[in-house]
């Protein structure tokens, strides 16, 4: 069973839209982080937030807001007034406790074009 | 530069040539992982280390692959015979694990190799 699923493969929005990517997610472990990295077209990860299981605060940078709530297992990330720049594959993660954190399971990623 | 370094940042072969990749991670990381991403999928765990001890290599995915940390520094992954299925990007992540120590990941840029 995958532990992390994102169930949008490919969103299309145009520029200045919201856009929700989803992230749905499955551990046994208490405590866990939880991740979210952007991939650009140039292949590098570049990492956006990490998320401690215990902090269920929503958290907001900039046009970026993400949306932790266990009682569903999932950690939503939105992008507010999307910009071309934001073109890009998103990857959802998690680490658990029983493994120190040391394996960090990504789930298959959302495919994100912002079209202008 | 102080991030986690890869050489080289891609690597075509033919089909049964041998491949070594290296890692240089961020100096005080005492910990060092290999993930590979195949294309549409997130990064896969593959093994890691501990200095220069190796502590997991189950999710190695044949016996063609190896890893090495010799001096607990930078670090090689070997494919031999190489396979067309093995064409792939290989990431490289190091942390910094013990005492106060998040043991978060930093990721490089990934080594992007096609088997022809």
């Amino acid at each position: 069973a995958q532990k992390v699923t994102q169930a949008q493969t490919e969103i299309s929005v145009v520029e200045k839209e919201d856009v929700t990517l989803d992230c749905v997610y499955e551990t046994r472990d208490t405590t866990y982080y939880l991740f979210w990295y952007k991939q650009p077209p140039s292949g590098e990860l570049v990492f956006l937030i990490r998320r401690n299981s215990f902090d269920e605060q929503n958290e907001i940078s900039g046009r970026y807001s993400w949306n932790f709530q266990k009682s569903t297992s999932s950690f939503n990330f939105t992008i507010t007034a999307s910009q071309v720049v934001d073109s890009a594959v998103y990857f959802c993660a998690l680490s658990e406790a029983e493994t120190s954190y040391d394996k960090v399971i990504f789930g298959p990623g959302t495919s994100l074009s912002v079209i202008p | 530069d102080t991030g986690v370094s890869q050489d080289p940042r891609h690597k075509i072969t033919k089909r049964g040539q041998n491949v070594t990749f290296r890692c240089d991670p961020i100096s005080e990381h005492n910990r060092l992982y290999w993930y590979r991403q195949t294309l549409g999928q997130g990064p896969e765990f593959l093994t890691y280390f501990q200095n220069e001890a190796q502590l997991e290599k189950s999710r190695l995915l044949s016996d063609r692959f190896s890893a090495e940390r010799p001096k607990g520094s930078f670090s090689t992954l070997e494919i031999q015979r190489t396979e067309q299925g093995d064409s792939a990007m290989y990431l490289c992540a190091s942390s910094l694990y013990g005492g106060v120590a998040s043991n978060e990941q930093f990721f490089g840029p990934g080594t992007r190799l096609t088997v022809l």
